[in-house]
């Protein structure tokens, strides 16, 4: 199974709203990155939190952490329609293991 | 900045059929890895590789394989291609095997038909 599960699979938002995506994921990890993906393109990285960390900033982006619940959260504020897409986090785990895990994705909608 | 370069982008090969498919990493990235995303699917790994030597296997087939050369680049190799391999594959590089941001190249389009 994927490390990384996302919730909600699917959200869809009027444009302004702000839309909160979650992450939840299995073992111990050094860090957990999330990513764009708009339909059959390339993933793009948007920000990455260590395990050290618990909350991070970009632009209109803020990603938390909670390694003790081992879960994540993307929130975008002020929506807009370029936003619609799809959004993943991946795990580096510290399992001994180099495989970079992604989850379920979250196809987001906004709707202008 | 120089991103990862992926090669070809397209591709349509038919059944039975073999296929390459190249990637350039960042300049100084020595990790590599594969993925295989299926339509309306997410990315699943394949195999990776740090420093020309693979360092991890993920749902790979037998008939794929792999390798990372001298000068970092790689290259999937895939053979007696099934109508189940078309797919996007993404290639994604790194400077080191863990911390460091992963960054993905625009993927390749393989369609079997």
């Amino acid at each position: 199974s994927q490390q990384g599960e996302e919730d909600p699979q699917a959200l869809s938002i009027q444009e302004g709203e702000n839309a909160t995506m979650n992450c939840s994921y299995k073992t111990s990890i050094n860090n957990l990155q999330w990513y764009r993906q708009n339909s059959g393109r390339g993933l793009v990285h948007l920000i990455l939190i260590r395990s050290n960390e618990r909350e991070k900033h970009s632009g209109r982006l803020r990603v938390t952490l909670d390694t003790s619940k081992k879960s994540s959260s993307l929130l975008i504020t002020a929506s807009r329609a370029a936003d619609t897409a799809s959004y993943f986090c991946a795990t580096d785990t510290t399992s001994g293991t180099y495989k970079y895990i992604f989850g379920t994705g979250t196809r987001l909608k906004v709707l202008a | 900045a120089a991103g990862v370069i992926q090669s070809p982008r397209h591709l349509i090969k038919e059944k039975r059929e073999t296929a390459t498919l190249k990637c350039y990493p960042i300049p100084r990235h020595d990790t590599v890895y594969w993925y295989q995303q299926g339509p309306g699917q997410d990315p699943q790994f394949l195999i990776s590789f740090y420093e020309k030597m693979q360092s991890d296997k993920g749902s790979i087939p037998d008939r794929f394989s792999a390798q990372q050369f001298s000068d970092y680049h790689s290259e999937l190799n895939m053979s007696s291609l099934e109508l189940g391999d078309s797919a996007l594959y993404f290639c994604a590089s790194r400077l080191g095997q863990g911390g460091n941001t992963i960054y993905f190249g625009e993927g390749s389009w393989l369609t079997v038909v």
